[in-house]
Parts: C-alpha cells; structure tokens; sequence
C-alpha cells in the first residue's frame, strides 16, 4: 500500500450510532489532518496532528472525537451526529519539516441519517 | 488568520481558448500549491510553487507565484474537456503544518 489510505469508502449512520473513520499514510510523513468537504463549504479543516499531537481543533463540535495512536494512523471517532454532518470527508498527510505539498486520502462519504 | 480568495468560483469555457484563474491571500506566504479535484474524487497534487516569482508548466496548465502581491495564478492554455474539474490554491500557513484552502475553481470546458 502507498499513499493514504482511508477505510471505509462509504458510511451510512443514523444519528444515534457511533463509528469511526480511518487513515492510514504510508509516507513517513509526521503530520495528519482531518478535513470536511461539503456542498455549501470549502474545505473545512478540522483537526491537524503534527508528531501525535493535537495543534489545531478550528472549532469542531465534541461529537467529532480525533485520535492520533501514532504517525502513521489517524482516526476520527463519530457519534450522535446530525443530517448537516453528511460530507466527505478527507484525511491528508505532510513533512512538517519539509514543508512539501499534503498528499490527501481517497476520502470517506458520509451520510447521516 | 490566513484568508484565501479564489476567482472566479465557477468558470466554463469552450475548447481551445485560454483563461486565468486567480487566487489572492491575505498574509505572508511564501510557497502556495495548487491542487485539482475530480467529482467525486479526492485531492491531487499539481503545482508546488516554492518562492517568489516561482513559475511551473505541465501540459496546458501553468501556475505563477507573485508573494508580494500575494497572488497565484493559474493560467490554462487551449482547453480541453479533460482538465474539467475543480481547482483549489492552499498558500502555506508558515507554521508548517497546515494548508488554508479557497473555495476551489469549478471549471467546465464545452466543445
């Protein structure tokens, strides 16, 4: 595998269930980000883990949960979410030091029902 | 907070003419990239540009680098119908971990 992974494709949950979106990068890089696409916004960033730790929240309501068990694996824990939640959502990586261009996931579609 | 513009958000235009988009930020940057995205489709990387004046071509897309006016640009020679698409500019945050996107450029290219 190359590249950033993320698991699964497509996620149908209604509003009361609780799942979690993966990612994985085979980059060696050492930062990962979470973001949300939808249709009425651009690219939203949610959260940024640069050597496993958080340093960006831009204000993401609590039921998005991110976890960060190493450099190479980053999760995004949902529950109790809302129908205006559906969006794609994208998982990218980057060299910090480097400061090259992120390489992005093949992103995960959710709907919330 | 780094605020990007991009313009014009949606653009269509026929076979074979050339157009410009163009994406303004509002704070010190001194390296952008500029990214394409199929419907659909995740984020693909195209142009990194690493400094003032940078300029780079592939195909019929070119990107410049203008970090004093704080301006990219994305100029788009003889358009085909393949490089329809969404394209979005992300200048550097300079805190080296994260990327402030415009809303992206939806581009349609008609016979």
């Amino acid at each position: 595998e190359t590249g950033v992974t993320q698991t699964p494709r497509h996620l149908v949950m209604g509003m009361t269930n609780k799942k979690s979106l993966k990612c994985e990068q085979h980059l060696g890089h050492n930062a990962m980000y979470w973001y949300k696409q939808s249709a009425k916004k651009p690219l939203e960033l949610m959260f940024v883990y640069s050597l496993e730790e958080r340093v960006e929240n831009n204000s993401v309501p609590s039921r998005f949960s991110p976890e960060c068990p190493n450099s190479s694996h980053l999760f995004l824990h949902l529950h109790t979410l809302q129908p205006e939640d559906s969006a794609l959502y994208l998982c990218a990586s980057s060299q910090t030091g480097d400061r090259t261009e992120a390489f992005f996931g093949q992103g995960t579609r959710l709907t919330v029902v | 907070e780094l605020k990007v513009e991009q313009n014009p958000l949606f653009l269509s235009m026929q076979e074979g003419k050339n157009y410009t988009i163009y994406c303004n930020y509002s704070t010190t940057s001194d390296r952008l990239y500029w990214y394409r995205q199929d419907p659909g489709k995740s984020l693909e990387s195209l142009f990194v540009l690493l400094s003032n004046g940078a300029v780079k071509q592939e195909g019929r897309l070119m990107a410049s680098l203008d970090t004093k006016a704080r301006l990219s640009t994305l100029h788009i020679t003889a358009a085909v119908h393949d490089l329809s698409a969404t394209y979005f500019c992300a200048p550097d945050s300079n805190s080296g971990y994260a990327l402030n996107f415009g809303k992206g450029t939806s581009l349609l290219v008609t016979p």
